[in-house]
């Protein structure tokens, strides 16, 4: 069973600019989660969407957005980048959503590693 | 509010040693999760353990066990006989309630020498 596959591995862009990550969840999860960790923030959480539905969202600014598609991928899209959205972005899914009262744990990616110039 | 402290920034072991990691939480909710991740050079944060509020009894997988005590908000990793291979960072995270997101804490290097 394929695990969660993020692309790219690897992203430089210019400040100013705007980036989009792909996330395809492991088959048969509709839920998906994302995350940005830094050496200074470590790992925060950005949003989940299931269903198509974003759930719940981080304290991030709304440059930061996303979207699930209906065979449960994901992209999340980061606008008019800064400096300090350098960072590693992790995708997480989940079969039914939540890792809360559902207790359904995260499988994570590799994520996309952004640097921004 | 919400929140992990990993207290152990970086530890350094020689390869067989046991070793603990240090996990403290702070929640008010009754029903909540605990995780812990271990996250090598490739990046990803791999699924080590998943134990609910209600379940404080001890587990063991091998060389890893966990110590889980509500009185003390304490979730404890132990390894056992370390290898070179434990060599990662290892997030301890608790899940909110109500979104299911996850609150990590900062991180535990483990650095093993052979």
């Amino acid at each position: 069973k394929a695990g969660v596959t993020q692309t790219p591995r690897y992203l430089i862009k210019t400040r100013g600019q705007q980036v989009t990550l792909s996330c395809s969840p492991i088959s048969g999860h509709r839920s998906v989660s994302w995350y940005q960790q830094t050496p200074g923030q470590g790992l925060q959480f950005l949003f989940e969407y299931f269903s198509e539905t974003q759930r719940n969202k981080g304290n991030f600014p709304g440059r930061f957005s996303g979207r699930q598609f209906s065979n449960s991928r994901s992209e999340m899209n980061v606008s008019t980048l800064e400096l300090g959205d350098s960072a590693l972005y992790l995708c997480a899914s989940s079969r039914r959503g939540g890792t809360g009262k559902k207790g359904t744990e995260a499988f994570f990616g590799q994520g996309t590693r952004l640097t921004v110039v | 509010a919400q929140k992990v402290t990993q207290a152990q920034t970086e530890i350094s072991v020689v390869e067989k040693e046991d070793v603990t990691l240090d996990c403290v939480y702070e929640t008010r909710d009754t029903t909540y999760y605990l995780f812990w991740y271990k996250q090598p050079p490739s990046g990803e944060l791999v699924f080590l353990i998943r134990r609910n509020s209600f379940d404080e009894q001890n587990e063991i997988s091998g060389r890893y066990s966990w110590n889980f005590q509500k009185s003390t908000s304490s979730f404890n990793f132990t390894i056992t006989a370390s290898q070179v291979v434990d060599s990662a960072v290892y997030f301890c995270a608790l899940s909110e309630g109500n979104t299911g997101k996850l609150i990590f804490g900062q991180g535990t290097t483990l650095q093993v020498k052979p």
